[in-house]
Parts: C-alpha cells; sequence; structure tokens
C-alpha cells in the first residue's frame, strides 16, 4: 500500500520568513513525488518533482524539497515567504502507477 | 493559465439529476484525468483516458462514467446525484501515457441540492 502524510494541516509564517511544508511517504516501490499548489478557486499547480535524478529538487517560485528516503521524507521549503505564496500545498506520490494524495497543507502568511 | 480548459465552472442542480463536465486537454497532451475534491474526502482520483481508451481507474463510482473523444476532449456524466457529490471537479491533462507532471484545469464545482 502506498501512503502520503502530510504532517501539519495549517503552517503560518511571517513574511520574509522560511517555509517549512512537511511531507512523509510510505510506498513499496521507489515513488515519484511532487509537490502541488491550489490557490484559492483555482485548479493544482505542479511546484516540483522528484523522478530518482536528484535528491534536492528545485521548482517554481523560490521553492525546492529534498529527497530523503531514509527519512521516507520530501518536505518543502522556501527561504523566504511572499503574501503570493498562501496557498494550499499538497505532497503527491506517484508509485506502480497508483497515484496518491496527502491531505494538504494550507499556508498562511502573516504580513 | 495551464492551457487546461473546464466547462461550466459551476453547476448546481438536484438529487436525482444527470450531469456533464467537460473537459479539453492542453494542446498536445493525450491523456485526460479526473479528480474529485470534497472537504471530507480530499482530493480523489477518479479516471484517467490515454488517446481515447480508458487506462486508469480509481474511485470512482458506478454513477459515473467518463470517456474520451477523438478530438481528445473528455467529458464526465454525473448520474442519479446525491447530496454528497457535490465537490469540485477537476480534469488534468498530460502528455504521457502513464501518470506523470499533470497541468490542472480550473475545476467546475459541483453543487447538488
Amino acid at each position: 500500500a502506498q501512503s502520503v502524510t502530510q504532517l501539519d494541516s495549517h503552517v503560518s509564517v511571517s513574511e520574509g520568513t522560511p517555509v517549512l511544508l512537511r511531507c512523509n511517504y510510505s510506498s513499496s516501490y521507489s515513488p515519484s513525488l511532487f509537490w502541488y499548489v491550489q490557490h484559492p478557486n483555482k485548479g493544482l499547480q505542479l511546484l516540483l518533482k522528484y523522478t530518482s535524478a536528484a535528491t534536492l529538487v528545485k521548482g517554481i517560485n523560490g521553492f525546492e524539497a529534498e529527497f530523503k528516503k531514509s527519512e521516507t521524507s520530501f518536505h518543502l521549503t522556501k527561504p523566504s515567504a511572499h503574501m503570493s505564496d498562501a496557498a494550499e500545498y499538497f505532497c503527491v506520490a506517484l508509485g506502480n502507477e497508483k497515484l496518491t494524495f496527502g491531505t494538504g497543507t494550507r499556508l498562511t502568511i502573516i504580513p | 493559465d495551464s492551457g487546461v480548459t473546464q466547462t461550466p465552472k459551476h453547476l448546481i442542480t438536484a438529487t436525482g439529476q444527470r450531469v456533464t463536465l467537460r473537459c479539453s486537454p492542453r494542446s498536445g497532451d493525450l491523456s485526460v484525468y479526473w479528480y474529485q475534491q470534497s472537504l471530507d474526502q480530499g482530493l480523489q482520483f477518479l479516471i484517467q483516458y490515454y488517446n481515447g481508451e480508458e487506462r486508469a481507474k480509481g474511485n470512482i463510482l458506478e454513477r459515473f462514467s467518463a470517456q474520451q473523444f477523438p478530438d481528445l476532449h473528455s467529458e464526465l456524466n454525473l448520474s442519479s446525484l446525491e447530496l454528497g457529490d457535490s465537490a469540485l471537479y477537476f480534469c488534468a491533462s498530460s502528455v504521457a501515457e502513464g501518470f506523470y507532471e499533470q497541468y490542472f484545469g480550473p475545476g467546475t464545482r459541483l453543487t447538488v441540492t
């Protein structure tokens, strides 16, 4: 079975401070991992993906994520939060042609 | 703008009715995926079509069906609607056959009253 756990349902950070959104996965396979962002009343947008190449993946808008096999984690980070980062973020695992979504983390940016 | 279009944007209908949601993929994409997003169930994969053929099935109810036409647009048909079917329905597309990076449409919000 495959599962994705987003450890925080809600994260609040001040503008200009670092962002950390945590994701752990469980899979019998070596999964591909993705982070998607969903702004209010919008569809999901791909931020970045890991597909067994470099473990540190850079995405759009200054986000990056590091795949750590030993910790089965794929946490999303950004050095400095911007107001436009306020959104819902989904960690997604793809293994053996099965796509599993995390429950999402709502990121709030405090001015 | 992802290049994926969905119509209608909003749909309000009564229980027991049938509706059709439409999706046009990005130019050049052969795969179309349908998802349901609701407060209690989160985001769930429903079904995938690749170049007109059903490719993968997720948590799709028997009351729901989909198809992909020769011009690659897709329709999701929802019948015998129940209150619990109220949700945001997303379509996504990708160039590849297997699950890969997908581009999502803006969604159709379905309200069943």
